[in-house]
């Protein structure tokens, strides 16, 4: 009965790489999200997506592409992994526009990643 | 200057007392204003939700914004170790799609 469900958990990997994140809801929301958190627990958004339509995109390099098939699922793809794309991904999900519920965000248990 | 500023702590109180956390912000259209709690190594999970200037109260948790002064509180009575937790300040200027703009959180120890 997860609402939002991201995976993988934890990921490592070396410099270079490229790796997905997935994240899907079954809260029948339209809107979703991906914020990241620094190792200062700063949490920053990245990009948003509603109904497979990116509404925003925040100042992230063109390595991390998000993809969205349908509106439960948002993928995060990052080509070509740095050392400094360490941190603790989140997908979140809401209503949409102009709902008061589209300002209430629930979050997935986040994405652990290191680069090394 | 970040757009909200939040004292990052840790802050450390005996179980029982009166807990209070705060954000200040800089930009006056925002008008929803959440507190979200976050466990270690877990997501965060939305505690409160204010929408303009007021008090909102949830139990042991109450919720206070006063946008005069562009500065936000949320008060826990009765502090439990359950608690223990990081407390982030959220808000956004609502109306369409809206981004969550948080503050850095703070660490919250309550120790038995």
């Amino acid at each position: 009965d997860t609402a939002v469900s991201q995976t993988p958990k934890y990921l490592v990997t070396q410099m270079g790489n490229d790796k997905s994140i997935k994240c899907e809801q079954n809260l029948g929301h339209d809107t979703m999200y991906w914020y990241k958190q620094d190792s200062k627990k700063f949490l920053k958004i990245m990009f948003s997506y509603n109904n497979k339509e990116l509404i925003i995109n925040e100042t992230v390099p063109n390595r991390f592409s998000p993809k969205s098939p349908d509106k439960a699922h948002l993928n995060l793809h990052i080509n070509s992994l740095e050392l400094g794309d360490s941190a603790v991904y989140f997908c979140a999900s809401s209503l949409g526009k102009n709902r008061r519920a589209s300002t209430e965000a629930f979050f997935g248990q986040g994405t652990r990643l290191t680069v090394v | 200057q970040k757009e909200v500023e939040q004292d990052p702590g840790p802050l450390s109180v005996p179980e029982g007392a009166i807990v209070s956390l705060n954000c200040t912000y800089s930009n006056s259209a925002f008008q929803y204003f959440m507190w979200y709690r976050q466990y270690s190594r877990k997501g965060p999970e939305l505690l409160m939700y204010t929408y303009s200037s007021g008090n909102k109260e949830d139990g042991r948790f109450t919720a206070q914004v006063d946008k005069s002064s562009k500065y936000i509180s949320l008060f826990i009575r009765d502090s439990q170790p359950s608690d223990s937790a990081t407390y982030l300040c959220a808000m956004t200027k609502g109306g369409g799609y809206n981004k969550l703009i948080f503050g850095a959180g703070t660490r919250l120890a309550v120790h038995p």
